[in-house]
């Protein structure tokens, strides 16, 4: 069972446009929900993280959107560019064991 | 700073050999995971140390093995391989597992 629910798998988004990226979790001892961004053949790279006691962090084009009733998350893409295609992951952190659990990810492609 | 580095880079082995991966977190980092990414999935969770003492497992068959060195490296052992651990493989390090991992470029394992 996926304990990170992340949607949708695959995005395909018009350059300047704004691309979307969904996430759901049940373990309440999550507390840091990082995103990771992936090139094919490359590692994941940390994108921006946010703490569940904050509902937006944003950090250029980048902003996640918290709901800590609702447990999701969501990563939004501002103007986003060809160079952004790549494969997202959420991800959440149980630091207390020490445990990272990755989404299915989200196949980005933006269109020139 | 120096990131988490893995290697080889490059990995081709034949069915039944055995094949050794390394990984050097970055510098004061405490807990290393390792991670296998099949094509098109998500990273899985395989093993993680914390202060050279094993601190979790996933699904890592009883093939392989791993341990993390008195210099914080950690090697991951694979025995009796097939066909199916053809993988890209994933080193992550963190302080105290708490905040965003950091990953390695990882090690492509091909097994003909």
């Amino acid at each position: 069972q996926q304990q990170v629910k992340q949607s949708p798998q695959s995005l395909i988004v018009q350059k300047g446009g704004i691309s979307i990226i969904n996430c759901a979790y049940e373990n309440t001892a999550f507390d840091y929900f990082p995103w990771y961004q992936q090139f094919p053949g490359k590692g994941p790279a940390l994108l921006i993280a946010i703490r569940p006691d904050v509902s937006e962090k944003k950090e250029g084009r980048f902003t996640i959107s918290f709901n800590k009733s609702a447990k999701q998350f969501s990563l939004h893409i501002m103007d986003s560019q060809p160079g952004d295609s790549a494969t997202y992951f959420c991800a959440a952190i149980d630091g207390s064991a020490r445990q990272l659990t990755f989404g299915s990810g989200t196949q980005l492609t933006v269109l020139p | 700073a120096a990131g988490v580095i893995q290697s080889p880079r490059h990995l081709i082995k034949e069915k039944r050999e055995t094949a050794t991966l390394k990984c050097y977190p970055i510098s004061r980092h405490d807990t290393v995971y390792w991670y296998q990414q099949g094509p098109g999935q998500d990273p899985q969770f395989l093993i993680s140390f914390y202060e050279k003492m094993q601190s979790d497992k996933g699904s890592i068959p009883d093939r392989f093995s791993a341990q993390q060195f008195s210099d914080y490296h950690s090697e991951l052992n694979m025995s009796s391989l097939e066909l199916g651990d053809s993988a890209l493989y994933f080193c992550a390090s963190s302080l105290d597992g708490r905040f965003g991992y950091t990953f390695g470029s990882g090690t492509r394992l091909t097994v003909v």
